[in-house]
């Protein structure tokens, strides 16, 4: 069965700190993976996804097919990103609109000035 | 456009009760999914309209039901209530390109 694992609870970086937020997987068939973000007081919102392969906020991850890994990146942490993150994959394509994710525990980022 | 939006905010409910919760998508979009989100965790997929009709469905017992609308809303509703029923519940609607998310529903359990 498909598993998305965050090992960390809670990741606490002083300002201008590098980032970097673990995520590994399993799954047999071909991963389609996202971060979503939670910022205080407002809905889960997505920050990026794997095949876009662009930057958000400061923000980059890469999938490591080899390690099953898609770890979130951002070189100077900002106070601003302070929030809950979640890592998610997409199971098999079964529609267009089709999107059943399976999300980790998620990582608490604490920013500290 | 709101987004999706859900309905009610805060909800409290007896075991063994039952409960509807509801889900407007957001503009132009025709799949409605639900996640349960217990504190501490991540969202778990419940199950997954189109068409009117469930798609997907995850882990979760019988007593968990749904229904969509020709207008693309969604209804989740939950039988026989469980102290372990209580959680956020989260409404997701999508189009190919795209899924956001509602604010949730809280359904406490006593």
């Amino acid at each position: 069965a498909q598993r998305v694992t965050q090992p960390e609870k809670l990741l606490s970086v002083f300002k201008g700190a590098p980032v970097e937020l673990k995520c590994n997987y399993s799954y047999s068939g071909s991963p389609e993976l996202f971060w979503y973000v939670q910022y205080s007081r407002q809905r889960l919102q997505l920050l990026l996804r794997h095949i876009s392969r662009e930057s958000i906020k400061g923000f980059t991850a890469d999938l490591n097919k080899g390690e099953t890994s898609f770890h979130l990146k951002k070189p100077f942490a900002q106070e601003e990103d302070s929030a809950m993150y979640y890592c998610a994959l997409r199971l098999g394509y079964s529609g267009a609109g089709s999107y059943q994710l399976t999300f980790g525990k998620g990582t608490k980022l604490s920013v500290i000035p | 456009d709101a987004g999706v939006t859900q309905s009610p905010t805060h909800l409290i409910k007896t075991r063994g009760q039952q409960v509807t919760l509801r889900c407007s998508p957001k503009s132009g979009h025709d799949t409605v999914s639900w996640y349960q989100q217990a504190l501490g965790q991540g969202p778990q997929f419940i199950f997954q309209y189109y068409e009117e009709e469930e798609r997907q469905r995850g882990n979760f017992p019988d007593r968990f039901s749904g229904h969509q609308y020709p207008n693309y809303s969604s209804e989740l509703n939950v039988n026989a209530l469980l102290l372990g029923d209580s959680a956020l519940y989260l409404c997701a609607s999508s189009s190919q390109y795209e899924q956001y998310f509602g604010p949730g529903t809280r359904l406490t359990v006593t």
